[in-house]
Order: structure tokens, then C-alpha cells, then sequence
């Protein structure tokens, strides 16, 4: 089926360093979306993306973060500064879109962020 | 506000039918439920989906959901059971707002299920 990608599969840095993790989505989805997955928890939404704009975002997406997809290449996440409390597993998905049988969403396999 | 419980932590079987209970809360009147089965290497499968405006119960593969809907309950249904069906399974609430536009989703905190050969 369909994949998403993320690029790397783990990342480790030092608090208050920047971090950029990258997501390949499914070629013609036009939605794009990033979760955060603590150890043991359950994936929470952090934000949407469509058409260039961040349509809606959770209160987990602090302002240290920003996403961007410049020309159609790589829908990133930046993190700046990293913070001891971002350390978790971040999921990309993606989605066709509208309505019920275009909602679902495709998720990558995650990047494990590490902030020591 | 929407919420996503999913009762059980754990659950085993051994070879057989699997029924994994789901509770949400939304405010919308249109919602999807789907459910998804992450691998133990982290990646999500998606595996079915409920629209909340279609009564009838929906099927996929081995895969089936028990819609009750005045309750806000959704089960998943998992027959005849392979130990490659091991995992934890997520229910996820998508709401669909007049506008329509493709929201985040909510996640359940997860079952672990354990299919023994």
C-alpha cells in the first residue's frame, strides 16, 4: 500500500540545539499531519497541513515549533530550542482529504527524538 | 471536547475471536471511528472505519466493528485470530465539522493484544 516516510528513524541531540525531522508523504495526499508519541501513551495530535497553511493545532504544538513544506518536497517539523519534554516518538501521516473514505490517514514508521 | 477510552489495557488469545471495547465523546454530529494496529517496530496499520452517519456495522477482511452509536461505543472484532494480529490496537475518533476539511485524530490510550499459537 501507500507509504509514508521519515527521515532519520532516530535523531539525538542536546536540549536547546534546533532539530528538523522530515517526512516523505504519499505522493498525491494533500493532507499532511505530525504526532507526538510518549513512551507507553497514546499518539496526540500536533498539527495539520494543507495547501502551504497550518490548518488547526493542538496546545502541544508549542511555539518552538514550526512545519513547512517548501515546492512539494519534504514536510518538515522544526523544533527551536529542543526542550528535555519533546523527547518522544513523532509520527507523520497523511491523508487524501475530505469526507469519510478519504480520512484515512497513512502514517510513517516515526523518528525517535532524544534530548539529552 | 473529544475524548477517546479504550477500556482495556491488555488483552490474550488463543487463536479465536478478539473483541477490543472503544468509548468517545464528541460534540459533532459527523465523526469517523478508525482503527488502527501499531506494530511493535511503531508502525500504524490502518485497519477499518466507521462512519458515524452509516448504521450499518462495517467489515473488513477479518476485521469487523460493533457500532453502537446512541451509546458513543464502538467495538473492534477481530475473527479468527493469528499470532501475527499481536499488537496494540488504537481507536481514533476523526470529527468532520460543517467544513469538512480532514482533522487531527484523537487516539485511545491502546489495548495490547497477545495472539499465543
Amino acid at each position: 500500500g501507500p507509504k509514508v516516510l521519515q527521515i532519520p528513524s532516530h535523531q539525538i541531540i542536546d536540549m536547546g540545539q534546533m532539530v528538523t525531522l522530515n517526512c516523505d508523504p504519499v505522493s498525491n495526499h494533500l493532507y499532511f499531519y505530525w504526532y507526538k508519541q510518549i513512551l507507553g501513551q497514546q499518539m496526540e495530535f500536533l498539527v495539520n497541513f494543507y495547501n502551504g497553511k497550518v490548518m488547526e493545532k493542538s496546545k502541544l504544538f508549542k511555539d518552538q515549533f514550526s512545519v513547512e513544506r517548501p515546492d512539494g518536497s519534504y514536510f518538515t517539523l522544526k523544533i527551536q530550542p529542543t526542550a528535555l519534554e519533546d523527547s518522544a516518538v513523532y509520527f507523520c501521516a497523511s491523508s487524501l482529504g475530505l469526507g469519510d473514505i478519504y480520512a484515512e490517514q497513512f502514517f510513517g514508521p516515526g523518528t525517535r527524538l532524544t534530548v539529552l | 471536547a473529544q475524548r477517546v477510552t479504550q477500556v482495556q489495557s491488555t488483552g490474550s488469545s488463543q487463536w479465536g475471536e478478539v473483541t477490543l471495547d472503544c468509548s468517545y465523546e464528541t460534540s459533532e454530529y459527523s465523526y469517523l471511528i478508525l482503527w488502527y494496529r501499531q506494530l511493535f517496530s511503531g508502525e500504524m496499520v490502518f485497519l477499518i472505519y466507521q462512519p458515524s452517519f452509516d448504521t450499518q456495522n462495517q467489515r473488513s477482511g477479518h476485521y469487523s466493528v460493533v457500532f453502537q452509536k446512541s451509546f458513543k461505543s464502538i467495538s473492534l472484532v477481530i475473527s479468527a485470530s493469528q499470532p501475527e494480529d499481536s499488537g496494540t490496537y488504537f481507536c481514533a475518533l476523526s470529527e468532520l465539522p460543517r467544513n469538512n476539511y480532514a482533522q487531527g485524530l484523537t487516539f485511545g490510550l491502546g489495548t495490547r493484544v497477545s495472539v499465543f499459537p
